[in-house]
C-alpha cells in the first residue's frame, strides 16, 4: 500500500524557519515526481513545491520563492520542505503528494502554525 | 502565470440530482486538468485526471469533459457520500494551480 506520512509541522515566530518531511513507502520513491500543498484553515488547496524524482529539478509557487526549498533523500524514501523566513500568512496544513500529473495519494499533513 | 476560476463557489442539491461544476482557464490548457475531492477533515482525492478519465475505483457518476479553456465535471446522480468540497486543478512541468474550489452540500 502506498503510504505518505508528513511530519515537523509546529509553532514556530514569523522570521523563523521550520523543516517538515514526508516518509513515503509503498513504491520506488527515486522514480516519482513529489509535491507539496499547503491549505490555510478554511482556504482553498495552494500548490507550493515540486521536484523530480532524481531531486534534479524543482520547482516553487512565487508565493514561496527564495524563502522554501523542497529536497529529497531517495536512500531513506524522504521527501523535504525547508521553510525560512515564515510569515503570519505560511500557516496551514501541509500536505505531501505523489505525482508528476496528478496527485494521488496524499499524506494527513502536518500542521504549521506561524505566531507571535 | 494561468489563472483557474470555478463556478458556482458553492451549491445545495437534493440527493439523486444532477450537479455540474464549471471550470475555466485563463488560457488554452489542452486537457492538462484534473478534478479532485475534498471531503470535511481528510486529505483531497483525485477522481478525474486529463480532463475526462476516471481515476481507478471512483464511482461512475463522476465525469469529466473538456478541453481548451473551458471544463465541466459532473455527479450524475449526487449521493450523501459525495459531500465535499471540489477543486480543478492544471499541471505543466511540475508546476501546478488549483481552482478555488466548489462546496457542495445536500439540501
Amino acid at each position: 500500500e502506498v503510504q505518505l506520512v508528513e511530519s515537523g509541522g509546529g509553532l514556530v515566530q514569523p522570521g523563523g524557519s521550520l523543516r517538515v518531511s514526508c516518509a513515503a513507502s509503498g513504491f520506488t520513491f527515486s522514480t516519482h515526481a513529489m509535491s507539496w500543498v499547503r491549505q490555510a484553515p478554511g482556504k482553498g488547496l495552494e500548490w507550493v513545491s515540486s521536484i523530480t524524482g532524481d531531486g534534479d529539478i524543482t520547482y516553487h509557487a512565487d508565493s514561496v520563492k527564495g524563502r522554501f526549498a523542497i529536497s529529497r533523500d531517495n536512500s531513506k524514501n524522504t521527501l523535504h520542505l525547508q521553510m525560512n523566513s515564515l510569515r503570519a500568512d505560511d500557516t496551514a496544513l501541509y500536505y505531501c503528494a505523489k505525482g508528476a500529473y496528478y496527485f494521488e495519494p496524499w499524506g494527513q499533513g502536518t500542521l504549521v502554525t506561524v505566531s507571535s | 502565470d494561468i489563472q483557474m476560476t470555478q463556478s458556482p463557489s458553492s451549491l445545495s442539491a437534493s440527493v439523486g440530482d444532477r450537479v455540474t461544476i464549471t471550470c475555466q482557464a485563463s488560457q488554452d490548457i489542452s486537457n492538462y486538468l484534473n478534478w479532485y475531492q475534498q471531503k470535511p477533515g481528510k486529505a483531497p482525492k483525485v477522481l478525474i485526471y486529463d480532463a475526462s478519465n476516471l481515476e481507478a475505483g471512483v464511482p461512475s457518476r463522476f465525469s469529466g469533459s473538456g478541453s481548451g479553456t473551458h471544463f465541466t465535471f459532473t455527479i450524475s446522480s449526487l449521493q450523501p457520500e459525495d459531500i465535499a468540497t471540489y477543486y480543478c486543478q492544471h499541471y505543466d512541468n511540475l508546476r501546478f494551480t488549483f481552482g478555488p474550489g466548489t462546496k457542495v452540500d445536500i439540501k
